[in-house]
């Protein structure tokens, strides 16, 4: 079975310049998620989805960030425009129905470096 | 809203010694519980969680946990380390109420040598 796939899987630009991250979630799973890794901290959440539908975005910085599930299967992550601080590794992860307290599992991250 | 706190950012010790990862939450309902593994190279892995019952749960690779509801901790032990153990460890904790998400903690670099 194929796990979360993520690409790219690293990432250098300039401020000021956008990105984006793509993740393709285990087939059948309903929940997504992004999170965000930055040095020496664990990962933090900015979105689940469940299928389509952002169900919690509150951590998200709305005024760069933007993601999207489009048919509920593959999302993309975009900021613009990229400040120093987004500096991170994004992961993705995807699981079962997440009310149901099923195991996520993760992407391998995509490393961002902004210059 | 739940915090976790990891005890140790760094922990080196050979192989065969015992290791203890502490892992404490501020919370005060009922949370699920789990470790993450990422191992060099890899990604974010279950190593084990704890939901309900028996409070001692058994992982993969040898590893347990032990939650301890009065002292809102869940500490990870492996009797015997291996070289392969060298990895970073995280714990995180969720809610049971309604949509509860995954809050971590930052993680706890271990190294073993041979």
């Amino acid at each position: 079975e194929a796990g979360v796939v993520q690409s790219p899987r690293y990432k250098i630009i300039e401020k000021k310049q956008p990105v984006a991250f793509w993740c393709n979630p285990i087939s059948g799973h309903n929940t997504l998620y992004w999170y965000r890794q930055n040095l020496g901290q664990g990962p933090e959440l900015l979105i689940r989805y469940e299928n389509e539908e952002a169900v919690d975005d509150s951590q998200l910085p709305k005024d760069r960030f933007s993601a999207e599930r489009l048919k509920g299967v593959d999302s993309t992550l975009k900021i613009q425009p990229a400040e120093l601080g987004d500096s991170a590794v994004y992961l993705c992860a995807s699981s079962l129905r997440d009310r149901e307290i099923n195991e996520q599992f993760f992407g391998p991250g995509t490393r961002l470096t902004v210059l | 809203a739940q915090s976790v706190s990891q005890h140790n950012h760094h922990v080196i010790l050979s192989e065969a010694a015992s290791l203890e990862l502490g892992c404490n939450y501020s919370y005060g309902g009922t949370v699920n519980l789990f470790w993450y593994v990422q191992y060099p190279g890899q990604h974010l892995q279950l190593l084990l969680k704890y939901f309900s019952g028996d409070p001692l749960v058994k992982g993969i690779k040898g590893f347990e946990a032990e939650f301890i509801k009065s002292k809102f901790s869940f500490n990870l032990r492996k009797p015997s380390v291996q070289w392969s153990d060298t990895a970073e460890y995280f714990c995180a904790v969720k809610a049971t109420d309604s949509w509860g998400k995954l809050q971590f903690g930052a993680g706890t670099q271990v190294v073993v040598t041979p």
